[in-house]
């Protein structure tokens, strides 16, 4: 029973790269999310997705693109690595808006960008 | 603006009772939450509420008063796992969440 599973757990990179954070989810939920956390704060909001083929911006989207092309998997891209994205992601899964709020988390992904 | 406030940290002894008390201002609002965040880890759901009062799940319980804008996690019989970080979020007119920063809740014997 895997739940929600990022790859990779860790990464670190130099300014200016790009990188891919992979999201899957088995348990056929039709929301999923891209959360970044920093120290003092509370969790940020890159981008969403309702369903397959959707996607949309959240609280903090610059910088980062998304894609859902299957239901079960939702990638966040960085296309240039900057120093302040320096971060944990989280990624996370929900059923639809009534029960929106209970949310299904992956481990995180530590990205250091140098 | 949306917001929410909680104390940055918290100590408490092992048996004992300890209250996190959570205040937000929503744009319209579909319900608070609460999870448990242990270091280093992912957060993991405990409790929803959406009606005023209170909701009991064994040792924890979780108050919300909503012409108040204010909600509180009860944590009963303290054990040296409750350890962790409690994240306080209400969900507003558009399903969306808004989180708190988290208050670390630190157990001694």
């Amino acid at each position: 029973n895997a739940g929600v599973t990022q790859t990779p757990k860790f990464r670190v990179l130099k300014t200016g790269q790009s990188m891919t954070l992979l999201c899957a989810q088995d348990m056929n939920h039709e929301y999923m999310y891209w959360y970044r956390q920093d120290p003092g704060m509370g969790l940020r909001l890159i981008h969403y997705s309702v369903g397959e083929g959707t996607t949309a911006k959240g609280e903090v989207p610059d910088g980062y693109n998304v894609s859902r092309l299957k239901k079960q998997n939702f990638l966040l891209g960085l296309e240039s690595a900057a120093p302040s994205q320096t971060s944990v992601y989280f990624c996370a899964s929900s059923w639809t808006s009534d029960r929106a709020g209970e949310l299904f988390f992956g481990e995180g992904s530590r990205l250091t960008v140098l | 603006g949306q917001n929410i406030d909680q104390p940055t940290e918290m100590t408490a002894t092992e048996g004992a009772i300890v209250q996190i008390n959570c205040t937000y201002q929503t744009s319209g609002f579909n319900g608070l939450f609460w999870y448990q965040q242990h270091a280093g880890e992912a957060p993991t759901f405990l409790s929803y509420n959406v009606l005023d009062g209170l909701e009991e799940k064994g040792r924890f319980s979780s108050f919300l008063s909503r012409s108040k804008g204010y909600s509180y996690l009860l944590l009963k019989e303290l054990q040296m796992k409750d350890s962790a970080s409690y994240l306080c979020a209400a969900m507003d007119s558009n399903y969306q969440l808004i989180w708190g920063a988290g208050t670390k809740l630190i157990i001694k014997p």
